[in-house]
């Protein structure tokens, strides 16, 4: 079964620099979200989007930016890195019929981003 | 966000049945629990979710107290691919939005041992 795709897997910046992530949900899942994980912490939710409109916003900095498109796919933009920006950001996708609260959030495997 | 409080850590024999417990006091009633874990280096993984009944999946069953103050994951046979951070995470749907975002807590390291 497809499962959500999220490019690259590693990315290297120096600081002040700007990356872009990207993700693929699962076909026909219409919610997409964003977490980021720092070393040996929990991950922290940075913002979801619902039919590709912007659904609920977390400890999001404003530096960072992200946006759903026609096709579901997601990019999260992030500028002026900062040291502290490394970590591990996952992406999660889910069916958003219904109750999105009981709704599964299949994550990637995520993209490593070390900032230098 | 209604929090959610975990051992930091527990350990099991494989082979044995493991009980990973959860207390959610200021669960609202529209919340769900989910239970999610993550292997080193891997995005987290859905295991199992609850609203007021007991469930059961081929991964794993929820135990939820009458009160809903508290949950229990139970892992019938503990198996060295079981090891992982174990999250308790309970998820509102969102005035306006319905996003259902997930907040993650400490979380439970669970060690099987051969």
């Amino acid at each position: 079964a497809a499962g959500v795709i999220q490019s690259p897997r590693h990315l290297i910046k120096e600081k002040r620099e700007t990356a872009t992530l990207k993700c693929y949900p699962i076909p026909r899942h219409d919610t997409v979200y964003w977490y980021q994980q720092g070393p040996g912490q929990d991950p922290q939710f940075l913002i979801s989007f619902y039919e590709k409109m912007q659904s609920d916003k977390g400890s999001i900095p404003d530096r960072f930016s992200a946006q759903q498109f026609s096709d579901y796919h997601s990019e999260l933009n992030m500028s002026s890195l900062e040291l502290g920006d490394s970590a591990l950001y996952f992406c999660a996708s889910s069916l958003g019929r219904g109750s999105l609260a009981k709704n599964i959030q299949y994550f990637g495997a995520g993209t490593r981003l070390s900032v230098l | 966000d209604a929090k959610t409080t975990q051992p930091n850590s527990m350990e099991s024999n494989e082979e044995e049945p493991v009980h990973l417990p959860c207390n959610h006091s200021t669960i609202s009633g529209t919340d769900y629990i989910h239970w999610y874990r993550q292997l080193p280096s891997q995005g987290p993984e859905y295991v199992i979710h609850g609203l007021t009944s007991n469930v059961n999946n081929r991964m794993a069953s929820l135990a939820i107290a009458e009160d809903r103050k508290s949950s229990t994951l139970i892992l019938h046979r503990a198996t060295l691919r079981d090891a992982a951070v174990y999250y308790c995470i309970l998820r509102a749907p969102t005035i306006n939005t319905n996003a259902g975002k997930s907040t993650f807590g400490d979380g439970t390291t669970l060690t099987v041992k051969p």
